[in-house]
């Protein structure tokens, strides 16, 4: 079967540095997304990776390694309204996405 | 910046109630769908329609009928649902065919059924 896992919930401190990590097992191998989403809200794409290694997008960074199955959302200078959920989702060869259940984060003072 | 809108943002119904949930997007994208996400499981895909063909129907339960009329519309009409169907309906759109094909989502209909 088709398996993306995270963990469920992380608690980091406002200005620190925390990573989410997802590891996955998928039919094929066409992609990876994170996205962010708020409480209530839409989920918001935030990264996309498809080869080896690291996307920095400002605060947020992605990593990718394909052989090992594994991936990371790295978030620095931690803000608080970064308190979110983070989905990883993975392409597969139906290109079809397959979710994982997301990372609640909570953000301490 | 969302350029997916879904209306009703909260639907409460009964289970012998009929009501449609409906999503338009305003990206000129191709391909539009609908998503169950329930608390702390991961996002269940129940349509996938790309244009305007529905390409994907995950064994959805017939109580849950999708409609696309053109591109940028999407409904999905509800009839006797169960209490089990009590979630969050999202919608999204992407330009299928496109290098990541990037899923933009809506603020979903959060849905309960008495």
């Amino acid at each position: 079967g088709q398996n993306i896992d995270q963990p469920t919930e992380m608690t980091a401190t406002e200005g620190a540095i925390v990573q989410i990590n997802c590891t996955y097992q998928t039919s094929g191998f066409n992609g990876l997304f994170w996205y962010q989403q708020h409480a209530g809200e839409a989920p918001t794409f935030l990264s996309y990776n498809v080869l080896d290694g690291l996307e920095e997008k400002g605060r947020f960074s992605s990593f990718l390694s394909r052989s090992k199955g594994y991936s990371y959302l790295l978030l620095k200078e931690l803000q608080m309204k970064d308190s979110a959920s983070y989905l990883c989702a993975v392409r597969d060869s139906n290109y079809q996405l397959i979710w994982g259940a997301g990372t609640k984060l909570i953000i301490k003072p | 910046e969302t350029g997916v809108t879904q209306t009703p943002r909260h639907l409460v119904m009964g289970m012998t109630n009929k009501k449609s949930l409906k999503c338009e997007q305003h990206l000129g994208h191709n391909a539009m769908y609908w998503y169950k996400q329930s608390a702390k499981k991961p996002l269940e895909l129940m349509f996938v329609y790309s244009l305007e063909e529905r390409v994907e129907n995950n064994s959805v339960p017939s109580r849950f009928s999708p409609e696309c009329p053109n591109s940028s519309h999407l409904f999905l009409h509800l009839h006797t649902l169960q209490p089990e169907d009590s979630a969050l309906y999202l919608c999204a759109s992407s330009q299928s065919g496109g290098a990541a094909d990037t899923q933009y989502f809506g603020p979903g209909t959060r849905l309960t059924v008495l």
